[in-house]
């Protein structure tokens, strides 16, 4: 079974921060990645998928890059209604794997 | 528009079973394929079933298998869960999931979740 690694596991940031997250496969998943936002008593919300690809009706502030097994997920100005948990998650194979949370708080 | 609607948790006991459902609308439930995800109490998202459009292909978690069965009714628009020989363990919020149909599948809608716990 591939195994998803996420760092860091939280981070604290402000307000206009560039945030980035990064995510390890534990075996090439070429570019089946996939990254979700979840806030506190909410079921999760696809960001990104295919690794790059921005989900429709997501803000162009996030984007996404790598391929194999090395993933980030970044933030380009961090803005008050993105503290939330973020996940990333294979769609290489089953089972569909997803890395253990990055919690983003406010500084 | 696109609905999920996960029913069937409640409080069960160590050992009991329970099943959960999904019920789909805003979209051609037939054609996609379905999973379940869950959450501990304070923890992060856990994978759990697959089931393909058509219900030919099941895949599991290790944590579930021999126990769960993921099924699902095209008639009626509905995805099942059964969970048997409960443990404490299995205690979360299980989320329904749509797969996408694209190349590059994600899960792009999300029932709202359903909590199940089990404690004597």
């Amino acid at each position: 079974d591939i195994q998803m690694t996420q760092s860091p596991s939280s981070l604290s940031a402000s307000v206009g921060d560039r945030v980035t997250i990064t995510c390890r496969a534990s075996q090439s998943i070429s570019s089946y990645l996939n990254w979700y936002q979840q806030k506190p008593g909410k079921a999760p919300k696809v960001l990104i998928y295919a690794a790059s690809s921005l989900q429709s009706g997501v803000p162009s502030r996030f984007s996404g890059s790598g391929s194999g097994t090395d993933f980030t997920l970044t933030i380009s100005s961090l803005q008050p209604e993105d503290f939330a948990t973020y996940y990333c998650q294979q769609s290489y194979s089953s089972p569909r794997a997803f890395g253990q949370g990055t919690k983003v708080e406010i500084k | 528009q696109v609905q999920l609607v996960e029913s069937g948790g409640g409080v069960v006991q160590p050992g009991r079973s329970l099943r959960l459902s999904c019920a789909a609308s805003g979209f051609t439930f037939s054609s996609y394929a379905m999973h379940w995800v869950r959450q501990a109490p304070g923890r992060g998202l856990e994978w759990v079933a697959l089931l393909s459009y058509d219900g030919s292909n099941k895949h599991y978690a290790d944590s579930v298998e021999g126990r769960f069965t993921i099924s699902r009714d095209n008639s009626k628009n509905t995805l099942y869960l059964q969970m048997n020989s409960l443990r404490a363990e299995d205690t979360a919020v299980y989320y329904c999931a749509r797969e996408t149909g694209r190349q590059w599948p994600s899960f792009d809608y999300w029932g709202q979740g359903s909590l199940v716990t089990v404690s004597s």
